[in-house]
């Protein structure tokens, strides 16, 4: 499978902590993208990184990529409770031009009040 | 930005009916969507690439005779579950292709059968 693996699989964190989430993939990449997910409900685009970008910045959030690793992590700092949802990572294969993604299996975060 | 209308967010159908779900591109247009699918506590998966003009491109173990997918045109992708059974109850969400707005995905599709 393609598919890629995150870690850990659930965090737990109180308000105020930071949280980092670790996504690891198998094939050359275009970009990788990190998604929240609330239960039940559709994605939200938190951010995208491209394959020549090492580290990247959008309000609390901060991504680093490392293809010689094949790694990309996402830090949440300074939690609220409104950032518990899942967390997914995805990649766009440079094999395809398609736009299809590869999702990673994802963090489950909880932010504790 | 872009934006993928899917409808309906929620379904309950019983065991041997069939259920379509629409994604329509609303401000764009598509020529290519996808189609995946997220079980409970799991991550989603690519199922099938549906195409404007010709036949759909399904992922290795998706049932294409069950998973009917139909783009009828350069706004609008159809997936449709035919002879649904409770293994088929899942998450169902759409996206259209990488444009000048990025990624955009429908809302998804809570799909129970019963």
């Amino acid at each position: 499978s393609q598919q890629g693996e995150e870690d850990p699989q659930a965090l737990s964190i109180q308000e105020g902590e930071n949280a980092t989430m670790n996504c690891s993939y198998k094939t050359s990449i275009n970009n990788l993208q990190w998604y929240r997910q609330n239960s039940g409900r559709g994605l939200v685009h938190l951010i995208l990184i491209r394959s020549n970008e090492r580290e990247k910045h959008s309000g609390r959030l901060r991504v680093t990529l490392d293809t010689s690793k094949k790694s990309s992590s996402l830090l949440i700092t300074a939690s609220r409770a409104a950032d518990t949802a899942s967390y997914f990572c995805a990649t766009a294969l440079s094999s395809s031009n398609t736009g299809k993604l590869i999702f990673g299996q994802g963090t489950t975060l909880q932010v504790k009040p | 930005g872009a934006v993928v209308s899917q409808h309906p967010s929620w379904v309950i159908c019983k065991s041997g009916t069939s259920v379509k779900i629409e994604c329509r591109s609303l401000d764009f247009q598509a020529t290519t969507m996808f189609w995946y699918r997220q079980f409970p506590k799991q991550s989603l998966m690519l199922m099938a690439t549906s195409n404007e003009g010709s036949k759909a491109t399904y992922e290795q173990g998706v049932e294409k005779d069950k998973f009917l997918i139909n783009h009828a045109s350069l706004t609008l992708s159809t997936l449709t579950v035919t002879s649904a059974h409770p293994e088929d109850s899942s998450f169902y969400i759409c996206s259209a292709p990488p444009g000048v707005s990025g990624y955009t995905f429908g809302s998804g599709t809570r799909l129970t059968v019963v």
